[in-house]
């Protein structure tokens, strides 16, 4: 079975220092890894993604993932947080192989950056 | 290119009623998926069609809900007989044809409120 797993329910930072949202997987096979941002009220906007290939990605608003295969994780990083970074982060997966494309979420990580 | 379009924003019925929850997918995109999260929960899977298919429908409860997305017009979850445990955010998302790497669009979601 499919299942992801985001350990911290909220993560803390000052504005300007490093963050680091964790995000651990079980996929059978290959898996497809996402990062999404929900703010108040709204859908999700897609950050970024792991296919294949290099195992740093980077996506939108600075942020970027590392993709750790022995691990099995999946973290999400910025090197400098921002106060409008504060949001509801989502770590998603699929499994690589099979007729569905659904995605599995972990259960959110609230950031709040403090000025 | 306009997003994912979900309507209505908020919706409130009293047990009993029924809910009809629209999506229409972004231009182009032929796979729609729906997802629910419940208060201080992650997004859940319910069903992914696509034109006139539905091709997994292994998170949808068993009774009183059901999905189509038809040759011509909006995709369609409708919840018969609503109870207040069905009371959550719905969100719609869709893909592109080319395959499972696209990340998922989401649009705005639907809120629904059973009195």
């Amino acid at each position: 079975a499919q299942s992801v797993a985001q350990p911290e329910d909220q993560v803390n930072v000052a504005e300007g220092n490093p963050l680091t949202v964790k995000c651990t997987y079980s996929v059978s096979g290959n898996p497809y890894l996402f990062w999404y941002v929900q703010y108040p009220n709204r859908g999700l906007q897609f950050l970024l993604k792991y296919i294949t290939g290099d195992n740093l990605v980077k996506g939108s608003y600075g942020f970027e993932a590392e993709f750790n295969k022995s691990q099995t994780s999946f973290h999400l990083k910025k090197p400098s947080a921002l106060v409008s970074d504060s949001a509801l982060y989502f770590c998603a997966v699929r499994r690589l192989w099979g007729a569905t494309n659904k995605l599995i979420f972990g259960t959110g990580t609230l950031l709040a950056v403090q000025p | 290119n306009a997003g994912v379009m979900q309507n209505p924003r908020h919706l409130v019925r009293r047990r009993g009623q029924e809910a009809r929850l629209r999506c229409s997918p972004m231009k182009g995109h032929s796979h729609v998926y729906w997802y629910r999260q419940l208060p201080e929960e992650g997004l859940k899977f319910m069903v992914y069609l696509q034109k006139e298919n539905i091709i997994d429908e292994s998170g949808m409860p068993k009774e009183r809900f059901s999905a189509e997305f038809p040759k011509e017009g909006p995709s369609i979850l409708r919840i018969q007989q609503v109870v207040r445990g069905d009371s959550a955010a719905y969100f719609c998302a869709s893909s592109p044809p080319e395959g499972g790497s696209n990340e998922q669009f989401f649009g705005p979601g639907t809120r629904l409120t059973v009195l």
